[in-house]
C-alpha cells in the first residue's frame, strides 16, 4: 500500500521552512526521500533507518518515528533550487521501496 | 560519465506494436529496478534483479518482460502496446537489494502509445 504524504502542495517564499509528512500503514524499515524537478530523474536525498535516527545535510533533515510509522523531510530556510516534488519511499525491510503520492513544493521569490 | 543510463529519452509508437527500453549502470550496483510513473506522478515498481537475478515481479502484464544479460544492465521489452501503457519509464540501481541504500535513476524514457 502506498504511503501517504502531506501536503499534497506547498507554495513557500524564499527564506521560509516547511515540513513534509509521509506515512505508512505498514511496519517500516526504512524511508527514503527524493526530489524530482520537472521533466527529470528523482534524485536521491537521504534515506533513515529503523531506530528512529534524524538524518540531514545543509538545510534539509528528516526524521523517522518507527512506532508511528511516520517521517518528515524538514526543509529550511528554502531557496528556488528547493523547487520540485518530493517523494518519501517506504521499506518494510525486503527489497522493494514503495513511493509515497509526492509533495509538490514550489518556491517563489 | 552518466551513472544510470536509458535509451531511448523518448518513445512514440503505434498501438500494438513491441519496443524494449534499454537500461546501464556504471556504478558496479547489484540490484537494478524498472519503476513507472504515470501522468499523476505516483511511482510504481515493476521489476527489480538483483545480479541478473529476478527478485520482485509486482503485478505486471505479462506484455512486459525484463532481461538482464548482465547485473549493469536491465532491459524492458514491452509487447502488444496499449494507450494506457503511455507513461514514464525509469530505470533505477542501488548498491545491494535490501533497502538500505538509495536509488540512482536514470533519465526516464517518455514512452507514448497513440
Amino acid at each position: 500500500q502506498q504511503p501517504v504524504q502531506s501536503p499534497q502542495a506547498v507554495i513557500l517564499r524564499e527564506g521560509e521552512d516547511a515540513v513534509i509528512n509521509c506515512s505508512s500503514s505498514k511496519a517500516l524499515y526504512s524511508v527514503h526521500w527524493y526530489r524530482q524537478k520537472h521533466g527529470e530523474a528523482p534524485v536521491f536525498l537521504m534515506i533513515l533507518l529503523k531506530g528512529g535516527e534524524q538524518k540531514g545535510h545543509d538545510k534539509i533533515s528528516a526524521s523517522f518515528n518507527e512506532k508511528k510509522q511516520q517521517s518528515s523531510l524538514y526543509l529550511t530556510a528554502s531557496q528556488l533550487s528547493y523547487s520540485g516534488t518530493y517523494f518519501c519511499g517506504t521499506s518494510g525491510g525486503y527489497q522493494k521501496v514503495t513511493f509515497g503520492t509526492g509533495t509538490k513544493l514550489q518556491v517563489i521569490p | 560519465d552518466t551513472a544510470v543510463s536509458q535509451t531511448p529519452k523518448y518513445l512514440v509508437t503505434q498501438m500494438g506494436n513491441d519496443k524494449s527500453i534499454k537500461c546501464e549502470q556504471n556504478l558496479g550496483h547489484d540490484t537494478m529496478y524498472w519503476y513507472k510513473q504515470d501522468s499523476k506522478k505516483f511511482l510504481k515498481i515493476m521489476f527489480s534483479y538483483n545480479n541478473k537475478e529476478l527478485i520482485i515481479n509486482e503485478t505486471v502484464p505479462n506484455r512486459f518482460s525484463p532481461k538482464s544479460p548482465d547485473k549493469a544492465h536491465l532491459n524492458l521489452h514491452i509487447n502488444s502496446l496499449e494507450l494506457g501503457d503511455s507513461a514514464v519509464y525509469f530505470c533505477a540501481s542501488s548498491q545491494e537489494g535490501l533497502p538500505n541504500y538509495g536509488y540512482t535513476f536514470g533519465s526516464g524514457t517518455r514512452l507514448t502509445v497513440v
